[in-house]
């Protein structure tokens, strides 16, 4: 089993619609957890961070965490074709050391 | 632009020969990671410095690799004997760690190798 797992894609979305991407982590002693955006060709961008369980919201983009099923979501409101791009979920899987990333989701928004 | 920049960020070499990389994080930061990226798949770690020690290495990462951080400021990582399998992207990121859990992560450009 994967430390991250992220469905592959591409999700694809209307303009103007709710767009969910999931991940989960196999191990629970995980701290943080960040969602980042990549476009093709450039380095991850990051989104937001969440540390507890529960819901973080900045602008249109939400981020939910529950510990105890092992998975982070990232929820965009209002999808713009310019949200089209890969997601990156990234876990600390050992407290205060380094950071897995999972494969990404493909995001596309329709126009 | 984050404020980690990298060096360069193209390189193509012949397989055998050795390259080296710089990366100059954000210049508060403590933390400098490098990692791999390959098409389609997210980053994967290679090593971290905090300060000028480097606190840990992946045990997928092969000896041809390392890395180093002298001052506590820019990193490099050079690879020995390149091989083709060593294309990809190479990224640098670097973070504040002003607590145990791990903070975030600002990424470089990035360094795309092609090995001929």
């Amino acid at each position: 089993q994967k430390e991250v797992e992220q469905n592959s894609g591409p999700l694809s979305v209307p303009e103007g619609a709710i767009a969910s991407l999931n991940c989960t982590y196999s191990d629970r002693g995980s701290q943080s957890f960040f969602w980042y955006r990549q476009y093709s060709g450039k380095s991850p961008e990051l989104i937001m961070f969440i540390y507890s369980n529960g819901d973080k919201e900045d602008g249109r983009f939400t981020a939910q965490l529950n510990k105890a099923s092992q998975y982070v979501s990232l929820l965009i409101r209002d999808s713009q074709p310019s949200d089209s791009a890969t997601y990156l979920c990234a876990v600390n899987v050992h407290y205060g050391q380094n950071f897995v990333f999972g494969p990404g989701t493909r995001l596309s928004v329709l126009p | 632009d984050t404020g980690v920049s990298q060096d360069p960020r193209h390189k193509i070499t012949k397989r055998g020969q050795n390259v080296t990389f710089r990366c100059d994080p954000i210049s508060e930061h403590n933390r400098l990671y490098w990692y791999r990226q390959t098409l389609g798949q997210g980053p994967e770690f290679l090593t971290y410095f905090q300060n000028e020690a480097q606190l840990e290495k992946s045990r997928l990462l092969s000896d041809r690799f390392s890395a180093e951080r002298p001052k506590g400021s820019f990193s490099t990582l050079e690879i020995q004997r390149t091989e083709q399998g060593d294309s990809a992207m190479y990224l640098c990121a670097s973070s504040l760690e002003v607590r145990i859990s791990a903070s975030e992560q600002f990424f470089g450009p990035g360094t795309r190798l092609t090995v001929l």
